[in-house]
């Protein structure tokens, strides 16, 4: 039973443009989501969170939008570059960043 | 930046053998977890562990065992290596940091199991 789903397994994108990628979870107990990126032979690295408190946080190019009746958060690069070419993974908790609940992962492509 | 290394990045091992990864971080931080990625399905948790001696189970904690004599160590056994736990097991830290929560992961231990 996935309680985090990425139903998109890849994204392309035009430089410049604007990327969204989507992430639906199931346990209503999460109160705490992140999004991380992943290169290849690395760590994921945390880009962006949001409390349940919150519908919306931004942190330069990268906004995070939740909504709680939906189960649904999105994450939204403006504007894409090439270096923004990664695996994302949105993730969610009960309780600050405690055991994490990955989504399956998306491949964003951004093309020049 | 969080310091965590990962030992070893590779491995390659038989089937029944045992294999230990070593976690190992800088800054004395409470939490740390072992997380597995596999293709399909993101990362799992395996075990983490919220103290010195305390430590509890994951999503797919069977096979593995876990043990965190100090602070800055955790390290993740199997005891008896299976084909399925071929994976990328990666490291991971909490800690509050500009008004968020948030994990740091280590860089990964590359295992297969032949």
């Amino acid at each position: 039973d996935q309680q985090v789903k990425q139903n998109s397994p890849s994204l392309s994108v035009q430089e410049g443009r604007i990327s969204i990628l989507n992430c639906d979870y199931t346990n209503s107990m999460f109160d705490y989501f992140l999004w991380y990126k992943k290169y290849p032979a690395e760590g994921p690295t945390f880009l962006i969170s949001i409390s349940s408190i919150k519908d919306k946080n931004e942190d330069g190019r990268f906004t995070v939008f939740l909504n709680k009746s939906a189960k649904h958060l999105s994450l939204h690069i403006v504007p894409s570059q090439p270096g923004d070419s990664a695996v994302y993974f949105c993730a969610a908790s009960v309780g600050g960043a405690q055991k994490l609940v990955f989504g399956q992962g998306t491949r964003l492509t951004i093309n020049p | 930046d969080a310091g965590i290394t990962q030992s070893p990045r590779h491995k390659v091992t038989e089937t029944g053998t045992p294999v230990t990864l070593r976690c190992h971080q800088t800054e004395n931080h409470r939490y740390m977890y072992w997380y597995r990625q596999d293709p399909g399905h993101g990362l799992r948790l395996i075990h983490y562990s919220y103290g010195v001696k305390d430590t509890d189970k994951g999503e797919v904690s069977d096979g593995y065992s876990v043990s965190r004599s100090k602070t800055e160590d955790f390290l993740l056994t199997l005891e008896s290596a299976t084909s399925s736990q071929t994976s990328v097991y990666f490291c991971a830290i909490r800690f509050y940091r500009d008004t968020r929560y948030e994990q740091y992961f280590g860089p990964g231990t590359r295992l297969t199991v032949t």
